[in-house]
């Protein structure tokens, strides 16, 4: 079946520093999504790339879909207290299903 | 803004006990999904559901499983006779719709269910 992997697993970071977590998966995909779960909380939308090579910002958030649309980045510049937390990638499987698959997510911590 | 809602919040049970985690997806929204997410792991699909029928499932959500939407707004997962391995924290989500752009789910905050 389809897998998704995601790595790091962890990130340790000084606060101002750059962070970035990567996914590929095994098969191509119709989209991504990105989520991030803060400790304790539950997953929230953060974005959905949808086109090949795709580049998308939020502020200090850069997220970039491969060319063959098997992979995906999420970068943070300057990284900041409040972007603890973990970074979950989803994708959808090309060829129609719905099902997506969610990579093992990347904890961020930022110490201060 | 509108969320999801998602009771209890904690359920705490016996092996071979049946639950019903209850779930008020956004009020607008046509697509229903059950994800559960074990300590320290990543989330993983359970089922989706659309027009009062199950869409697509994964091999986790067997014959104990089942789901329902008893009425308009309520969206249950029962589980019929729980397992030690079914502890884990239960995330229902709904999306408004479905197709190129539009699939953005939406979380609840979860049931965080512990089988004793």
């Amino acid at each position: 079946g389809q897998q998704v992997m995601q790595i790091p697993q962890y990130q340790h970071v000084q606060e101002g520093e750059d962070f970035t977590t990567y996914c590929n998966s095994s098969t191509t995909l119709s989209n991504i999504q990105w989520y991030k779960q803060r400790p304790g909380g539950h997953p929230v939308f953060l974005i959905q790339l949808v086109k090949s090579g795709e580049v998308k910002k939020q502020k200090r958030l850069t997220f970039q879909f491969g060319e063959a649309k098997k992979n995906s980045s999420l970068h943070i510049t300057a990284t900041q207290t409040t972007d603890v937390g973990t970074y979950f990638c989803a994708g959808h499987r090309s060829g129609g299903s719905y099902i997506p698959t969610f990579g093992r997510g990347t904890s961020l911590i930022v110490h201060p | 803004e509108p969320e999801v809602t998602q009771t209890p919040s904690h359920q705490v049970t016996q092996m071979g006990q049946e639950v019903i985690l209850r779930c008020v997806p956004i009020s607008n929204h046509l697509y229903f999904y059950w994800y559960r997410q074990i300590l320290g792991q990543k989330v993983e699909f359970l089922v989706s559901f659309y027009n009062n029928e199950i869409s697509e499932k994964s091999e986790i959500f067997d014959d104990q499983f089942s789901v329902e939407r008893p009425d308009g707004s309520n969206f249950t997962l029962k589980i019929r006779s729980t397992k030690l391995e079914d502890s884990a924290m239960y995330f229902c989500a709904s999306a408004p719709r479905l197709g190129r752009g539009e699939e953005t789910q939406y979380f609840g905050p979860g049931t965080r269910l512990l089988v004793l």
